[in-house]
């Protein structure tokens, strides 16, 4: 089984770009789809970015996603930032036998 | 439109069991693969069990294998999961959630909060 690392936590002012990582432990980052979930409070996950960087319709240009393959890791970026980004990010992957999320991200958007 | 929604949490008493179930509307549901997920308050999000759209091919995180059963009713668009021998630890809320062909879990309950507790 492989592991999913995010940063605990980003902040930043609105307006402004961030990138929130995800490095997987072993296998190839490239080898399966990286999906990403924003968590509002009390509320159930979302779908941001799925494939690694399509987006789903109604989610806004400024949310885009990436792979690189040299640190082994997958990015979520959220440009232009509003205070309606304020939530947790998950990234999450899968391989033959089991759905693996990372731990979180929490965005702070000051 | 999709629909899940679940229920069967409670309050439980450690070393009891629970049934969650969750009801499917609004798809084929026989058509698709699906997931539980749990979420302990305030942590992150895992993952705990996949059943194939049969219900043939069955995984677990390893962090409940043994305890937790996972199974499905296509003629009633039910999921369920079977949890035995409860701890204190499996507090959580707890999520369906439906898997499409990018093994992306597109849609997802409200939950279902289950609290371990004597």
């Amino acid at each position: 089984n492989f592991m999913l690392t995010q940063p605990h936590s980003v902040s930043e002012s609105p307006g402004k770009t961030i990138t929130i990582s995800c490095t997987r432990s072993s296998g190839s980052i490239a080898t399966n789809y990286v999906q990403w979930y924003q968590q509002r409070p009390g509320s159930a996950p979302t779908t941001v970015i799925y494939k690694d960087n399509q987006r789903p319709s109604g989610v806004p240009d400024r949310f885009s996603g990436s792979i690189d393959s040299s640190s082994n890791s997958a990015s979520l970026t959220i440009s232009g930032l509003k205070t309606e980004d304020e939530a947790d990010y998950y990234c999450q992957s899968y391989d033959s036998s089991n759905r693996v999320f990372g731990g979180g991200t929490k965005l702070t958007v000051l | 439109e999709v629909q899940l929604v679940e229920s069967g949490g409670g309050l439980a008493q450690p070393g009891g069991s629970l049934r969650l179930s969750c009801a499917a509307s609004g798809f084929t549901f026989s058509s698709y693969e699906m997931n539980w997920v749990r979420q302990a308050p305030g942590k992150g999000l895992e993952w705990i069990s996949y059943i194939s759209s049969s219900g043939t091919t069955i995984y677990y995180a390893d962090s409940v294998k043994g305890r937790f059963t996972i199974s499905r009713d296509n003629a009633k668009n039910s999921l369920y999961l079977q949890i035995n021998s409860l701890r204190a630890e499996d507090t959580a809320i707890y999520y369906c959630a439906r898997e499409n062909n990018d093994w992306l879990l597109d849609y997802w309950g409200q939950g279902t909060l289950v609290t371990v507790s004597s």
